[in-house]
């Protein structure tokens, strides 16, 4: 079965730093990949998604993601924050059947001003 | 177009009531799945929905149960409410049932008293 570690529960930074966070997964074929984010109260959006091809994906707001195949891994990340990027962030494996999706326990991120 | 809406915003019940949750899906889209958010977690998959078909189930107890209308829209029922069923009820449309993109609606909050 998949599952999906979000490592960092909850992380702060400062507005206009830069921003990774982590997300490694277990999968035993190829796993399709999402970020998502979630306002308090509001439901996913989403953020950006690999399923194949280029290994570094592009996303909205001026987020960017990885996928290493060989550490199991994808993470966000983002050059210079802003004050209302501060939310939930949900890293998420699917399979190739069902479109189930599986979810880390999100990392919650506080932007200092 | 217009995106996944689920009604109502809020509920609250008392144990042993039964609940219905509504979801309309995205224009255009076959599949809907329904995903559990307990407080501080990540969305757990409930089941999946294509064409009037359940496609795929999570580890739920039957008590909770659906439906897709021929529009696709959908329901999710849940009997017999337990405490430990308050959470945030996410909807989710896709184009299709496999390695399709989900969309989520703005969930409905349901408190079980």
């Amino acid at each position: 079965a998949q599952s999906v570690t979000q490592p960092d529960i909850h992380i702060t930074v400062s507005e206009g730093a830069s921003l990774e966070l982590r997300c490694n997964y277990s999968y035993g074929a190829t796993p399709y990949l999402f970020w998502y984010v979630q306002s308090p109260g509001q439901g996913l959006q989403l953020l950006l998604k690999y399923f194949s091809g280029d290994t570094l994906v592009q996303g909205i707001k001026g987020f960017e993601a990885e996928f290493k195949r060989s550490q199991s891994s994808f993470n966000l990340r983002k050059p210079s924050v802003h004050w209302s990027d501060a939310a939930e962030y949900f890293c998420a494996v699917g399979t190739g059947t069902a479109s189930k999706l599986t979810f880390g326990t999100g990392t919650r991120l506080q932007v200092t001003l | 177009e217009t995106g996944v809406t689920q009604s109502p915003t809020h509920l609250i019940k008392t144990r042993g009531q039964q609940v219905t949750l509504r979801c309309s899906s995205q224009s255009g889209h076959n599949t809907v799945s329904w995903y559990q958010q307990a407080l501080g977690q990540g969305p757990q998959f409930i089941f999946q929905y294509y064409r009037e078909e359940e496609n795929g189930r999570g580890n739920f107890p039957p008590r909770f149960s659906g439906l897709q209308f021929p529009n696709y829209s959908s329901e999710l029922n849940v009997n017999a409410l337990e405490l430990d069923d308050s959470a945030l009820y996410l909807c989710a449309s896709s184009f299709d049932r496999i390695q399709e993109t989900q969309y989520f609606g703005p969930g409905t909050r349901l408190l079980v008293l």
